[in-house]
């Protein structure tokens, strides 16, 4: 069984760092490009990031470039999201979600999700 | 590529045929419909406009190339109150529309 499993979130005060980290399982990780979503309380879905399989691409939405990090350990089945210079609008739940690239597919599975919140 | 749903809510009765319209500012290939209830992840219903993810029930489908694109509940059920959203994964940076909410009538 594919599991996703986000950890990391809390509340943080604005200018604040956190670093979010998903752990994965059910699923050969080293496979796949994963992706950051996240969702604004009571607002709708914003792609963050995303690293590819290997690690040599990555890209951000406009919001985050320039303050957010995506990494991954293949070794450890794991993604992380390195968050700096926090805003007020970065309040959101942050989703790990993972592409097949060779399968024409969107995002086929999805964590439960952490809370950043971010407030002085 | 901005993408831009409509309606923004919709309100159904169970057994009404639903549809969710989608359109991309620009031509795309790669497109997604997702369907998420309140605290929970979102769920991929279809992927590459029309293709029926795997465990989907087949009362969903979709349609559409280029811009506009379709999302359609033939008969719509209890379960499938939620909201929609539509992506594409054409071009970085992805996006999503801005979702449909689909309510009971």
């Amino acid at each position: 069984e594919v599991q996703l499993l986000e950890s990391g979130g809390g509340l943080v005060k604005p200018g604040g760092s956190l670093r979010l980290c998903c752990a994965a399982s059910g699923f050969t990780f080293s496979s796949y490009t994963m992706h950051w979503v996240r969702q604004a309380p009571g607002k709708g879905l914003e792609w963050v990031s995303s690293i590819s399989a290997g690690g040599n691409y990555i890209y951000y939405g406009d919001s985050v470039k320039g303050r957010f990090t995506i990494s991954r350990d293949n070794a450890k089945n794991s993604l992380c999201l390195q968050m700096n210079t926090l805003r007020a609008e970065d309040t959101a739940v942050y989703f790990c979600s993972r592409v097949d690239d060779y399968a024409d597919s969107a995002f086929d599975s999805w964590g439960q999700g952490t809370l950043v919140t971010v407030s002085s | 590529i901005q993408m831009t749903q409509s309606p923004s809510t919709l309100s159904a009765s169970v057994g009404d045929r639903v549809t969710i319209t989608c359109r991309a500012s620009q031509s795309i290939t790669w497109l997604a419909w997702y369907q998420q209830k309140p605290g929970k992840a979102p769920k991929l219903l279809i992927y590459k406009a029309s293709t029926l993810e795997s465990g989907v029930p087949l009362r969903f489908s979709g349609t559409g190339s280029g811009t506009d694109f379709t999302l359609t509940i033939s008969s719509l059920q209890p379960d499938d109150f939620a909201t929609y959203y539509c992506q594409q994964y054409n071009t970085y940076p992805w996006t999503f529309g801005q979702g449909t909410k689909v309510e009971i009538k």
